[in-house]
């Protein structure tokens, strides 16, 4: 059965400092993946997906993301953060053909000014 | 405006009082679903729907109802609610089966005394 890890369940950074969030997936073929994130309040926003092709993502808000097949992973980046990145950020991988989307158990992300 | 909206955005209710809630969607989308959000686990699904008179079981369905009849709604509904069905609960919905993003309500969050 396909899941998804997010290892750190809190991260703390100040701004202007680089960020990595971490996700792993299980599944035997290589899946759809996405990044969502949560603003208090506020429902879930896609900051970007992987289906095929180049294995560097672009998103939104300055977002990017590494699928790694020999790793299963699917790491989101973003090089510089801002204050209004604050947020919880959850991983999501969905199997082909299947609809069943499986989310992450999220990262909180705490910026410091 | 493209929009998932959900409501009441809180709901407090007693054990066994039967509650309903909404969910529509104005984008003309086949697929919609609800999640649960509880602390640590992240979002869990609990039924989803391919189109009208068409829905299955997600992964926590226990304790809940959903019906589709027309493509916009997808109402959830809580026949007798208990203590550990408070959560925060989103609907969200997409296109069909092309793998596109979600788009999630801002949730209702639920309490169950």
């Amino acid at each position: 059965a396909q899941s998804v890890t997010q290892p750190d369940i809190h991260i703390t950074v100040s701004e202007g400092a680089s960020l990595e969030l971490r996700c792993n997936y299980s599944y035997g073929a290589t899946p759809y993946l996405f990044w969502y994130v949560q603003s208090p309040g506020q429902g879930l926003q896609l900051l970007l997906k992987y289906f095929s092709g180049d294995t560097l993502v672009q998103g939104i808000k300055g977002f990017e993301a590494e699928f790694k097949r020999s790793q299963s992973s699917f790491n989101l980046r973003k090089p510089s953060v801002h204050w209004s990145d604050a947020a919880e950020y959850f991983c999501a991988v969905e199997a082909y053909n299947t609809d069943k989307l499986i989310f992450g158990t999220g990262t909180r992300l705490q910026v410091f000014p | 405006e493209a929009q998932v909206t959900q409501n009441p955005r809180y709901l407090i209710t007693v054990t066994g009082k039967k509650l309903t809630v909404t969910c529509s969607q104005n984008m003309n989308h086949e697929y919609m679903s609800w999640y649960r959000q509880d602390p640590g686990l992240g979002l869990r699904q609990i039924y989803y729907s391919m189109n009208v008179e068409v829905t299955d079981k997600g992964d926590v369905p226990e304790g809940y109802k959903v019906s589709r009849k027309e493509k916009r709604n997808f109402p959830l509904i809580l026949e007798s609610p208990s203590p550990n069905q408070t959560s925060l609960y989103f609907c969200a919905s997409r296109m069909g089966q092309d793998n596109s993003p979600l788009h999630f309500g801002n949730g209702t969050r639920l309490t169950v005394t």
